[in-house]
């Protein structure tokens, strides 16, 4: 089964706690993308990527941060610095950098500070 | 700063009416305008629309854009209870990255 999967479900985080969100596809697309939606919001970008070991900063990509080491691979971690993390997280994934190609996403991480 | 307006931002309709959703943008750069389908988790592709007057159709969904007058149209037509969902729409410019409008939320009522 080809797809984007996304782990955990549901994350609890203590205020002051770092969590990595993982998002994995198996899709072989070379570009993948980090969104946070909130109630009553679109989707905001935080980070994306268009080729491995290279990341660019989206619109709110303060208190965040990623890493790309495999093409599959795209975790975002939320710092302690992020000030209002409690959010749905969507990744994406889409086969080229071209702004012709769609992207395909996955079921979502719920992120809630306690 | 690349913007997308969508409009209504809620909408309550009867199974079997007909509805428009709107979105129009200011986007540097045009390149493509999608549409989305996201009903509890993940967003899911409809269209994909990067020329004017060229309407795309999908069973009882349609689209089109205007690229003068910056805006796109989705409509669905006899709708139902499963059509009920918050539809996004969003644009690229130059870069690969979309930018989303709110969405409009569509709840079917039987």
């Amino acid at each position: 089964d080809g797809g984007i999967t996304q782990s955990p479900k549901y994350l609890f985080r203590k205020e002051g706690q770092n969590v990595t969100l993982s998002c994995e596809q198996n899709l072989n697309h070379d570009a993948m993308y980090w969104y946070r939606q909130d109630p009553g919001q679109g989707l905001r970008l935080i980070y994306y990527s268009q080729i491995v070991n290279d990341f660019q900063k989206g619109d709110i990509a303060e208190g965040y941060s990623v890493s790309r080491e495999k093409k599959e691979s795209f975790p975002l971690t939320v710092t302690s610095a992020q000030k209002n993390p409690t959010a749905f997280y969507l990744c994406a994934s889409s086969s080229g950098t071209s702004s012709y190609n769609e992207q395909f996403f996955g079921p979502g991480t719920r992120l809630t500070v306690l | 700063e690349d913007k997308v307006v969508q409009s209504p931002l809620s909408l309550v309709v009867h199974e079997g009416d007909t509805v428009t959703l709107n979105c129009s943008y200011e986007v540097t750069n045009f390149r493509s305008l999608l549409w989305y389908k996201q009903e509890k988790k993940a967003p899911t592709f409809l269209f994909m629309l990067t020329s004017s007057g060229i309407e795309k159709k999908s069973g009882r969904l349609s689209s089109i854009l205007d690229k003068k007058e910056l805006f796109s149209i989705l409509n669905i037509t006899a709708t139902q209870t499963g059509d009920s969902a918050i539809y996004l729409c969003a644009v690229s410019g130059t870069a690969s990255k979309l930018t989303f409008g709110t969405g409009t939320r569509l709840q079917v009522t039987l």
